[in-house]
């Protein structure tokens, strides 16, 4: 079964400092991992966007890197802003399916 | 360009009526997507459109249906609500390929 598990579940910071969130994944072949930021209330947002071939990807402030052969990948956040308070979901495609399979996400609060 | 739009984006049923969410893609993107997010489980996949067809159908009953026009605009319905469809309601569009781009939901409460 096509599970994607991201950790921590919620996670709590101070203005400035850097995090690390991890997103790992069962779903095989793999296709392509995704990284939202939702904001409450709103629609999630593509932070980045990795297939097979790329191990890292940068979006600003946002770095993503995967490795495919360990199914893992983590989304590190530098210098973390009050506006960065905010889900973070981990999307993978494959499994033969174009259905994707969404982590839990991770609530990011950063506070001043 | 103008984001995905979707109306209404607040809406309280009565258990039992049916409800009709409406979905505008962006501009010159074919395909749209459905998902339900709950606190439970998170974010879901309903279904696919493209060039009004539905191509992908995810894990639900079937008083979840959906349609799409011509015009690449999208509606979703369910009939018969339940208390457990309380949930935001995402429509997401796409030119090709992996990008998506998600609209602000529609949030229903059923009561």
């Amino acid at each position: 079964k096509n599970q994607v598990e991201q950790s921590p579940q919620s996670l709590i910071i101070l203005e400035g400092k850097n995090c690390t969130l991890q997103c790992n994944y069962t779903v095989s072949p793999f296709s392509n991992l995704r990284w939202y930021k939702q904001d409450t209330g709103r629609g999630p947002v593509s932070l980045t966007i990795m297939t097979f071939s790329e191990n890292t990807k940068s979006n600003g402030r946002y770095t993503a890197t995967l490795d495919a052969d360990t199914k893992q990948s983590s989304l590190h956040i530098t210098a973390s802003q009050l506006s960065d308070s905010a889900s973070y979901i981990c999307v993978v495609s494959g499994g033969g399916s174009y259905i994707p399979t969404f982590g839990r996400g991770t609530s990011l609060i950063v506070h001043p | 360009k103008a984001g995905v739009t979707q109306t209404p984006r607040y809406l309280i049923k009565t258990r039992g009526q049916q409800v009709t969410l409406s979905c505008s893609p962006i501009s010159g993107h074919r395909s749209v997507s459905w998902y339900q997010q709950t606190p439970g489980q998170g974010l879901q996949f309903l279904f696919e459109y493209f060039s009004e067809t539905q191509r992908n159908k995810g894990n639900f009953p079937g008083r979840f249906s959906g349609r799409q026009f011509s015009n690449s605009r999208s509606e979703m319905n369910v009939s018969t609500l339940e208390l457990g469809d309380s949930a935001l309601y995402l429509c997401a569009s796409s030119p090709q390929g992996y990008e998506q781009y998600f609209g602000p939901g529609t949030r229903l409460t059923v009561t």
